[in-house]
């Protein structure tokens, strides 16, 4: 149990279009989803929660209206990477939370390629 | 300030070898302390969790960890290390003041297993 899933795994594009990632969770709903950004070598960093029906929080640095993040049911979560650019190349993972606070599933992540 | 510190970058140990993998934490009040493992493709996968009580933790896949509130450590421990531990290993922490708090993320040991 506690499967999350993202699609896509991997995606290439070119700069200044924009990429649309989806996190699922398969088996349970998720009130609040958390979406990081991994760096080669580097921890995972927060960049924003998404909480069911309502705004999302984001980390201080982290534009607002590039990384557009919409919680629209209990099982899915999407980040939309607006006018992506090459610097925004990077894995994204995205997490739900289960019953029990602080207990994050991890989707596998998605590895953005900008060109 | 608030920190969590995995000491140790790369480890690499002999199969069958024991293995402890370092973390330390600066926070004024006892976290909530986690340990994750991520697999190359997979997304983190919860070990074992600390929250209270007795400090010697039991996770899953024969880990186990060690709270010394003495040394602001949360070491990760397996007595015996086999070919497919081989990861990257992330210590994690919540403050426990109050409140909802986001978990923050060390920055990751890779773990190599040689035959």
């Amino acid at each position: 149990g506690a499967v999350v899933s993202q699609h896509p795994s991997w995606v290439i594009c070119k700069s200044g279009t924009s990429v649309k990632i989806e996190c699922r969770s398969l088996d349970f709903q998720a009130t609040t989803m958390f979406w990081y950004r991994q760096f080669p070598k580097q921890s995972l960093m927060l960049m924003a929660t998404s909480n069911e029906g309502s705004k999302a929080t984001y980390e201080q640095g982290v534009e607002k209206d590039k990384f557009l993040i919409n919680h629209a049911s209990l099982t899915l979560s999407t980040l939309t990477v607006t006018s992506a650019h090459p610097e925004d190349s990077s894995f994204y993972i995205c997490s739900a939370e289960g019953e029990k606070a602080y207990e994050q599933y991890f989707g596998p992540g998605t590895r953005l390629t900008v060109t | 300030a608030q920190s969590v510190t995995q000491p140790d970058i790369h480890i690499t140990v002999s199969e069958g070898a024991s293995l402890e993998l370092r973390c330390n934490y600066s926070y004024g009040a006892t976290p909530y302390l986690f340990w994750y493992v991520q697999s190359p493709g997979q997304g983190l996968q919860l070990l074992l969790k600390y929250f209270s009580g007795d400090t010697l933790v039991q996770g899953i896949k024969g880990f186990e960890a060690e709270f010394k509130r003495s040394q602001s450590s949360f070491n990760l421990r397996k007595p015996s290390v086999h070919w497919s531990d081989a990861a990257e290993y992330f210590c994690a922490v919540v403050p426990n003041s109050g409140g909802y708090q986001k978990v923050t993320f060390g920055t990751g040991t890779k773990l190599q297993v040689i035959p």
